[in-house]
Parts: structure tokens; C-alpha cells; sequence
């Protein structure tokens, strides 16, 4: 697709779930960071992969989050055990490389844990 | 200290009007420097790159001063349409940082 693809739209579930979330990112680009925003907030960093680099995890919150990447494209965010104050959008972005080039954000997952 | 600080608004002008916003940076090593727009319950989009020259795009006019480690955006003659968050962003080598955005409304 022409754009960075993220699914689903909307996730309800109940505390203590675990919820994968999944982001598609534009064709060709290396590099694909996780965010989340809670309402009215800024966003706030999870995960960076580039290429084939060794992740760079400083942003996630606990060792119920975690993410992957296969083939350098696709990305899981996989959250563990929710819990209430994970309700956020998740947002997925993609840039041609890295930290330096503009960023591609899709529409994000809109996660709610009961 | 926030990395990248911004005024957090909200801005309310009136159809029109010229406004501009002002982000400082705090890490020297920042190389690239953004501005995104986000609407409400939307996903954030690329609004302009800001370069060192400073650049222009339309009623958009974007500046950088390295030595004060300094952003701003300035709107021209702006419209209903440009009420939203404006985000600022700086990047190095090994970070992205975005600020937590500045709200402009723009009244009829």
C-alpha cells in the first residue's frame, strides 16, 4: 500500500488479555518505531528497528510489552497481561532509514482494556 | 528538562491572522528538525522538514538557529483548516524526539 498500515482500528478487551497489535510499513522503508498517546497527551517512544540493527527497546514501559519484526517489514507489538492504564493509541511509523529522516505514521490502534 | 520543550497553547486566533510557534531543542548532536500536524484523534503528518537556510511552503514558513538551538513555525494568513497540534521534532543519529505539540484553534 502507498502508506503505513496498521490493524485493527480499534481493540477492546478485558484486563489481563494479551492484545498483538500490527503494523505494516511503507514499502522500502528500514526503519519503524512504535509510539503510544494516551488522550491528550504526547506521544510517547516504545521501539525503533532498523534494518537488521539490534532494536532499540529503551522506551518500553514493562517486560509485558514487546515487539518484533520479520523480514525487516511487518512489526508485532505484543502487550501481555493488560492492564487499564494501557488503554492508549498505538501508533506505527516508518522512515526511509533512520532517526534523521522524516517519519510516516499510520492511523494507529485504538486499544481499551475493561 | 524536556528534550524538545514547546509553548503547549492553546493558541485561539482569528481567521487571518499571521501566528508563530517556538520549540527549543536541548541536544546539541540534533541534526533534522520537523514540524508535524496532528487533528484531533489523528494520526500526526509530516507538515514541513525545517532546514538551516530556513524554507517556506506557502503560508508556512519554518526557521532554524542552530547556536540558540531553536524552531519556530510561522503561519500566514491562516485559516479555519489550520487549527490543530503542531508538533516539533529533532533528530540525531540515534534519537527522534517530538515535543508534546502546541494547539492552535483558528476562529471564524
Amino acid at each position: 500500500g502507498a502508506g503505513v498500515s496498521q490493524s485493527p482500528s480499534n481493540k477492546v478487551t478485558e484486563k489481563g488479555k494479551d492484545v498483538e497489535l500490527r503494523c505494516d510499513p511503507i514499502s522500502g522503508h528500514t526503519a519503524l518505531y512504535w509510539y503510544r498517546q494516551s488522550l491528550g497527551q504526547g506521544l510517547e517512544f516504545l521501539i525503533y528497528f532498523q534494518g537488521n540493527s539490534a532494536p532499540d527497546k529503551s522506551g518500553l514501559p514493562s517486560d509485558r510489552f514487546s515487539a518484533e519484526r520479520t523480514g525487516g517489514s511487518v512489526s508485532t507489538l505484543t502487550i501481555q497481561r493488560t492492564q487499564q492504564e494501557d488503554s492508549a493509541v498505538y501508533l506505527c511509523a516508518s522512515s526511509l532509514r533512520g532517526y534523521n529522516q522524516p517519519q510516516h505514521f499510520g492511523d494507529g490502534t485504538r486499544l481499551s482494556i475493561l | 528538562r524536556k528534550e524538545v520543550e514547546q509553548d503547549p497553547g492553546p493558541f485561539n486566533v482569528p481567521e487571518g491572522a499571521t501566528v508563530a510557534f517556538n520549540c527549543t531543542y536541548s541536544n546539541s548532536a540534533s541534526q533534522s528538525f520537523f514540524w508535524y500536524r496532528q487533528d484531533c484523534r489523528k494520526e500526526p503528518k509530516l507538515l514541513m522538514s525545517v532546514y538551516s537556510s530556513g524554507n517556506e511552503d506557502g503560508r508556512f514558513t519554518a526557521q532554524l538557529n542552530r547556536a540558540s538551538q531553536y524552531i519556530s513555525l510561522l503561519i500566514r494568513d491562516s485559516k479555519l483548516s489550520d487549527s490543530a497540534t503542531y508538533l516539533c521534532v529533532a533528530g540525531s543519529a540515534r534519537q527522534l524526539t517530538f515535543g508534546s505539540g502546541t494547539q492552535l484553534t483558528v476562529l471564524p
